[in-house]
């Protein structure tokens, strides 16, 4: 089955900077990518998400890429604020009727002000 | 619209105890989900649902029972607690139509301590 891996866990940045997080995954067949932000004490929130048919899609200061071929895909947040402090995790389906996410193991994001 | 909403938030249980984790949507999605997230981890798929009386397992389904009579609601039935069932449990929900996927609603979030 499919296996997501996330890096890094954790991750410091200062206010303005940019972050990025990277994940890969393990089935060719996955070809829908969404990421998630958690807040403390709350679900998860998806902020965006890419289909494979697609390199790259941005969210005004949020980005992703994917790079079918190596198989990873990656977050990119830029002119951090510190709202924008969570764990973040990424995710990888199959689009096929029930939509059965696999996880990676979360980055906890910090941003120094 | 309340989104997804889970009874109870906390709950501490002996081992060997059953209880029934409570999970509601209004915005009349088809597919609900069940997953539970340890320390550190990732959220992992218990079970999930496509529709009234329809169900299947996910990735961990061992230890989980699960129903879905209505469109609305799709609780988790725990048989017999053991600690290793301690974690924090989320529902989720989504609507699917052709050339979806569409964005997975999350609940809260149940917090369960077994010991």
């Amino acid at each position: 089955g499919e296996n997501v891996e996330q890096h890094p866990s954790t991750l410091s940045v200062q206010e303005g900077d940019s972050a990025v997080i990277k994940c890969t995954y393990s089935d060719s067949a996955s070809n829908y990518f969404p990421w998630y932000k958690q807040e403390l004490g709350k679900g998860p929130q998806l902020i965006i998400d890419i289909r494979s048919n697609v390199g790259e899609k941005k969210d005004q200061r949020i980005a992703v890429t994917l790079n079918k071929t190596a198989k990873h895909f990656s977050l990119h947040i830029t002119e951090t604020q510190p709202e924008d402090s969570a764990v973040y995790f990424c995710a990888a389906s199959i689009i096929q009727g029930a939509q059965k996410l696999v996880f990676g193991q979360g980055t906890r994001l910090t941003i120094n002000p | 619209n309340a989104g997804v909403t889970q009874t109870p938030k906390f709950r501490i249980l002996k081992i060997g105890q059953s209880m029934t984790l409570q999970c509601a949507q209004d915005m009349n999605h088809n597919y609900m989900y069940w997953y539970r997230q340890d320390p550190g981890m990732g959220l992992k798929l218990i079970y999930y649902s496509v529709g009234a009386g329809i169900t299947d397992k996910g990735e961990v389904p061992n230890g989980y029972n699960v129903s879905r009579s209505t469109t609305e609601d799709f609780p988790l039935r725990l048989e017999l607690a053991a600690p290793s069932q301690t974690s924090v449990y989320f529902c989720a929900s989504s609507y699917f139509l052709p050339g979806g996927p569409y964005e997975q609603f999350f609940g809260p979030g149940t917090r369960l301590t077994v010991l």
